[in-house]
């Protein structure tokens, strides 16, 4: 099925881990994003990009790392993992800046526990 | 720069029941307007979106939301609560040159029987 696919679905770390949460659209889809979500606080965004090659800060980037080597994949990574960085993640894509007739498409989650 | 205010963190209403839920938003020029719903363990799922024109929205579900340019409202409405709409709602402002949604912190909608 055509969507936002994101790996793992769930992972503990210790502090001071790394680890990369995957995200990947098979739906052509310049626009792409990662976000948290806590409790009460809505979804804040992590990092962006609007195409290949470009990816740019949003809210909350400090201790989060992205890259965009092709149009289908945005991995988002945690350099040394920190409890503040428990929450989950939600990986987005949209076809325009807009989101289009669509809108924003997210992917299933991740639930990141640091420890 | 932009802000979404979702005033109830919890609404309950009795199934059958007419909702709306409360959605105001600050923003300097014409905003795109979404509304999603997430339930439990779940991604958001796109419910209705404003860009422009007719500013009496509807989407899936059953649910619609009327933008308001003179309070900054984006308020969603349904006029008979089923039980499966127990979810929880995030109104959402979408701004900037790039990829940037600007979400409210959420309403969680409890449906008694």
């Amino acid at each position: 099925n055509a969507g936002v696919t994101q790996t793992p679905k769930f992972q503990v770390l210790k502090t001071g881990q790394s680890m990369t949460l995957q995200c990947a659209q098979d739906m052509n889809h310049e626009y792409m994003s990662w976000y948290r979500q806590d409790p009460g606080m809505g979804l804040r965004l992590i990092h962006y990009s609007v195409g290949a090659g470009i990816t740019d800060q949003g809210e909350v980037p400090n201790g989060y790392n992205v890259s965009r080597s092709t149009t289908e994949d945005f991995p988002l990574r945690l350099l040394s993992a920190a409890p503040s960085q428990t929450s989950v993640y939600f990986c987005a894509s949209s076809l325009t800046r807009t989101g289009g007739a669509g809108g924003y498409t997210f992917g299933s989650g991740t639930r990141l526990t640091v420890v | 720069a932009q802000s979404v205010t979702q005033p109830d963190i919890h609404i309950t209403v009795s199934e059958g029941a007419s909702l709306e839920l409360r959605c105001n938003y600050s923003y300097g020029a014409t905003p795109y307007l979404f509304w999603y719903v997430q339930s439990p363990g779940q991604g958001l799922q796109l419910l209705l979106k404003y860009f422009s024109g007719d500013t009496l929205v509807q989407g899936i579900k059953g649910f619609e939301a009327e933008f308001k340019r003179s309070q900054s409202s984006f308020n969603l409405r349904k006029p008979s609560v089923h039980w499966s709409d127990a979810a929880e709602y995030f109104c959402a402002v979408g701004a900037g040159n790039g990829n940037k949604l600007v979400f409210g912190a959420g309403t969680i909608l409890r449906v008694k029987s």
